[in-house]
């Protein structure tokens, strides 16, 4: 397959609470990167991570790179009904190709 | 620049028909990738290219499959005969590698294929 592993497959919190998802993966990479799509509509690059970075913040993001145990988080913090929708982790590798991973739904009940 | 843009948004075709999908990248990126979404197989990656050489096309399904890329602002994925399991939302992307490879991409808004 070509897809990473994500979990969980589903997530379902409170506005206010934090999210996090967390992806593996197998082979090298040049870096990993996180995306959003809300029902089924086109993606949106949220956050890149560099193979030599640990951890990169954007706003309510956070994003954790472990390299030897092959596998990233994405944390949202204080998490917003609008933040409802399915997340990707996609590693890009040494061939510049972008690999997906299965994705998290996440569900913010007001 | 009005980003990565995708034609048909839908398309409803009747199976044995010829179908083509058409994608015009954001102008000066280098990579062009299709990927199909589906349910059951998530978002697969079918074929990329890099300035208009197709790179590895081992993500497309069946001989049934093509993609071309004749110049740099233009790309068409070709199904020939159209199968209702070919029923998915297809997506082009692009992005600039050229001396900044850690770039993100950018994604159309896909074409839903309905094959009947």
């Amino acid at each position: 397959s070509q897809q990473g592993e994500e979990d969980p497959q589903a997530l379902s919190i409170q506005e206010g609470e934090n999210a996090t998802m967390n992806c593996s993966y197998k082979t090298s990479i040049n870096n990993l990167q996180w995306y959003r799509q809300n029902s089924g509509r086109g993606l949106v690059h949220l956050i890149l991570i560099r193979s030599n970075e640990r951890e990169k913040h954007s706003g309510r993001l956070r994003v954790t790179l472990d390299t030897s145990k092959k596998s990233s988080s994405l944390l949202i913090t204080a998490s917003r009904a609008a933040d409802t929708a399915s997340y990707f982790c996609v590693r890009m590798d040494s061939s510049y190709k972008l690999i997906f991973g299965s994705g998290t739904r996440l569900l913010v009940r007001p | 620049d009005a980003g990565v843009i995708q034609s048909p948004r839908h398309e409803v075709t009747e199976m044995g028909q010829e179908v083509t999908l058409r994608c015009k990248p954001i102008s000066g990126h280098d990579y062009l990738f299709w990927y199909r979404q589906t349910m059951m197989r998530g978002l697969e990656l079918l074929i990329y290219f890099n300035n208009n050489v197709p790179i590895d096309d081992s993500g497309m399904p069946e001989d049934r499959f093509s993609a071309k890329m004749p110049n740099a602002s233009f790309s068409t994925l070709k199904i020939q005969p159209s199968e209702p399991r070919d029923s998915a939302v297809y997506f082009c992307a692009s992005r600039l590698n050229q001396g900044a490879r850690n770039t993100e991409a950018f994604f159309g808004q896909g074409t839903r294929l309905t094959v009947v």
